[in-house]
């Protein structure tokens, strides 16, 4: 069964910092990877996504993750933070299991950004 | 385009009750899958309904039910609640591998 890791519970950077979150997945197959953002209170909305070729996939808001499968990791960056980036982020990994298609995500991380 | 929406937003019930929660899926989308967000954890799936059909089931018991209309929205339904039923449910419709989700619905049981 496919799992996701996301090691870091809480993260705080400055306004103006790089970001960089970390994910881990467990998966047999080539992955379908997903990174939503989540406000308080709110619904999930999709950053960025990978599914095949470039390991470097650009997403909304500036972030960018890459895919690196020796590692198993699909790391989410970001050069500067901005302090509308606070909120939730998670990791997602689908994968069929057998007629359907599902989510498995990770537990959170959860950002603060300082002034 | 209309993205999903979920109704009702927030929701108070008493252990026992049943309760019944609602997602229209995004235009053009026929398959909508269902998620129990407890506080502080990711989303856990719950079940995925496709052209009206069940279409694969997580770890919950069989209280937690669903239907799929034939214009692609969907019902929650779970019966005889539970304090640990307390939870934000999320919806998400897809067409493909990529899956848009709802607002939520804020389950509380008391």
């Amino acid at each position: 069964a496919q799992s996701v890791t996301q090691p870091d519970i809480h993260i705080t950077v400055s306004e103006g910092a790089s970001l960089e979150l970390r994910c881990n997945y467990s998966y047999g197959a080539t992955p379908y990877l997903f990174w939503y953002v989540q406000s308080p209170g709110q619904g999930l909305q999709l950053l960025l996504k990978y599914f095949s070729g470039d390991t470097l996939v650009q997403g909304i808001k500036g972030f960018e993750a890459e895919f690196k499968r020796s590692q198993s990791s699909f790391n989410l960056r970001k050069p500067s933070v901005h302090w509308s980036d606070a909120a939730e982020y998670f990791c997602a990994v689908g994968a069929r299991g057998g007629s359907n298609y599902k989510l498995t995500f990770g537990k959170g991380t959860l950002l603060t950004v300082n002034p | 385009e209309t993205g999903v929406t979920q109704s009702p937003t927030h929701l108070i019930k008493t252990r026992g009750q049943q309760v019944t929660l609602r997602c229209s899926s995004q235009s053009g989308h026929n398959t909508v899958s269902w998620y129990q967000q407890a506080l502080g954890q990711g989303p856990q799936f719950i079940f995925q309904y496709y052209r009206e059909e069940e279409n694969g089931r997580g770890n919950f018991p069989p209280r937690f039910s669903g239907l799929q209309f034939p214009n692609y929205s969907s019902e929650l339904n779970v019966n005889a609640l539970e304090l640990d039923d307390s939870a934000l449910y999320l919806c998400a419709s897809s067409s493909h591998l990529e899956q848009y989700f709802g607002p939520g619905t804020r389950l509380t049981v008391t």
